[in-house]
């Protein structure tokens, strides 16, 4: 069964950084790429970031680029966000989020993690 | 960046009717679309792909086409565990830019 587990998450102040981890099993992780989507209270999805299955390929939005850094350790089936420079509209439930190899789509998805930044 | 909207933004339909819901890029994606599913508290989850595949385990009263800029997604007899909100997304290249969201309740 696949299964992706965030954690991490917590209450930050503003300017601070935190560091996401996104846990799978059930399936060969290095063979995935993956991506973060978050979701702000009461607000629609926002996809973050992506990565390559080899970390060849890395993609960031706007709203993060040179804030946010995308990584995953294949050996140790983990994907991870490195949050510095946090803001108060960073404040979101982040979702790991799996791409499925052939049809690119965004198969399986996370609980979710959630960054409060906050003073 | 390609913009994806979504009308409407809300609707309100009995059990039984049927319901169509738009998204539309601002430039053509092919038919790189997919729709989520995602009810209050929950996780989103993956109804169709290319924009008018079934994801495995999807009941079939969802139906999605469309290709280039204009989508649709159908629920063609409304049920009680449908009430979520919908969510179109294009995934043919980056930003992976999803819509703003319809919510779908019962009238």
């Amino acid at each position: 069964e696949v299964q992706l587990v965030e954690s991490g998450g917590g209450l930050v102040q503003p300017g601070g950084s935190l560091r996401l981890s996104c846990a799978a099993s059930g399936f060969t992780f290095s063979s995935y790429s993956m991506n973060w989507v978050r979701q702000a209270p009461g607000k629609g999805l926002e996809w973050v970031s992506y990565i390559s299955s080899s970390s060849s390929t890395i993609y960031y939005a706007d709203s993060v680029k040179g804030r946010f850094t995308i990584s995953r350790d294949n050996a140790k089936n983990s994907l991870y966000l490195q949050m510095n420079s946090l803001r108060a509209e960073d404040t979101a439930v982040y979702y790991c989020a799996r791409v499925s190899i052939a049809a690119r789509k965004f198969d399986y998805w996370g609980q979710g993690t959630l960054v409060t930044v906050s003073s | 960046d390609i913009q994806m909207t979504q009308s409407p933004s809300s609707l309100s339909a009995s059990v039984g009717d049927r319901v169509t819901i738009t998204c539309r890029a601002s430039q053509g994606i092919s038919n790189y679309l997919a729709w989520y599913q995602q009810k209050p508290g929950k996780v989103p989850k993956l109804l169709i792909y290319a924009a008018s595949t079934l994801q495995s385990g999807v009941p079939s009263r969802f139906s999605g086409s469309g290709s280039g800029t204009d989508f649709t997604l159908t629920i063609s007899s409304l049920q009680p565990e449908d009430v979520a909100t919908y969510y179109c997304q294009k995934y043919n290249s980056a930003p992976f830019t999803f819509g703003p969201g319809t919510k779908v309740d019962i009238k």
